[in-house]
């Protein structure tokens, strides 16, 4: 059965630059997956924030973008800011019209 | 503006089925750029694709859970629904419903709108 993989946990200093990453247990992570990459905050629905790899949705700042590194999707905050403290999840599609979210990757902000 | 709302029982026994629906509103299911699919989130944990159908039925599951889920669409109501059978307290979670784009009009295989979801309980 084929596993996302994002890192657990991750922090950053405000003002700074991160980049979280979406692999695969086997395999790479290549445009034709359209990584998607979510933001939840506890109690809310998730929010897009990058699709097809690197397309910010509507209303997203500039400072998330999106890219394949090597053979992972990532997922790049520049500027980090206190409120994009949240858990983050990027989905891959595997075709037959099945996607596989990965286990998320929660960002401090400190 | 479309909007998703999901519905149905809070609590579910053991091995029972449990069953969702989910009503759009604002726009119609009936629409060629898009899936309507369910994800869940057990508490504390992350997100886990259920499945998606299109307006035309045409159903896609997640091979883990594909024995014991049914999607169907009922275009005439706009909603669609999500029975899951035999359940566990390992089915406790918050159900999602969520629009997924299937063109390359909208977001491609993004989930872009979503409901606020529905907390079920598995217990007896």
């Amino acid at each position: 059965q084929t596993v996302v993989t994002q890192e657990p946990s991750f922090s950053v200093s405000p003002g700074g630059t991160v980049t979280l990453t979406c692999g695969l247990s086997s395999g790479s992570v290549s445009t034709n997956n359209y990584p998607t990459w979510y933001q939840q905050t506890p109690g809310q629905a998730p929010r897009t924030l990058i699709y097809s790899t690197n397309t910010r949705s509507s209303g997203v700042p500039g400072r998330f973008s999106g890219s394949i590194l090597g053979n992972k999707a990532a997922l790049t905050i520049t500027g980090a800011q206190a409120d994009d403290e949240s858990d983050y999840y990027c989905v891959l599609y595997m075709g037959s019209g099945i996607v596989v979210f990965g286990g998320g990757t929660k960002l401090t902000v400190v | 503006q479309l909007q998703l709302q999901e519905s149905g029982p809070g609590l579910v026994k053991p091995s029972e089925t449990l069953s969702l629906t989910c009503t759009v509103s604002g726009g119609s299911i009936s629409s060629s750029s898009y899936y309507w699919g369910w994800i869940r989130q057990p508490p504390g944990r992350g997100l886990e694709w259920i499945g998606n159908i299109y307006y035309s039925g045409n159903t896609y599951y997640n091979p883990s859970l594909k024995s014991r889920v049914t999607i169907s669409v009922d275009t005439s109501k706009n909603h669609f629904s999500l029975k899951l059978s035999s359940v566990t307290a390992a089915d406790t979670a918050v159900y999602y419903c969520a629009r997924r784009c299937s063109s390359t009009t909208c977001y491609l295989n993004a989930f872009d709108i979503w409901g606020r979801g529905t907390m079920v309980t598995v217990s007896s």
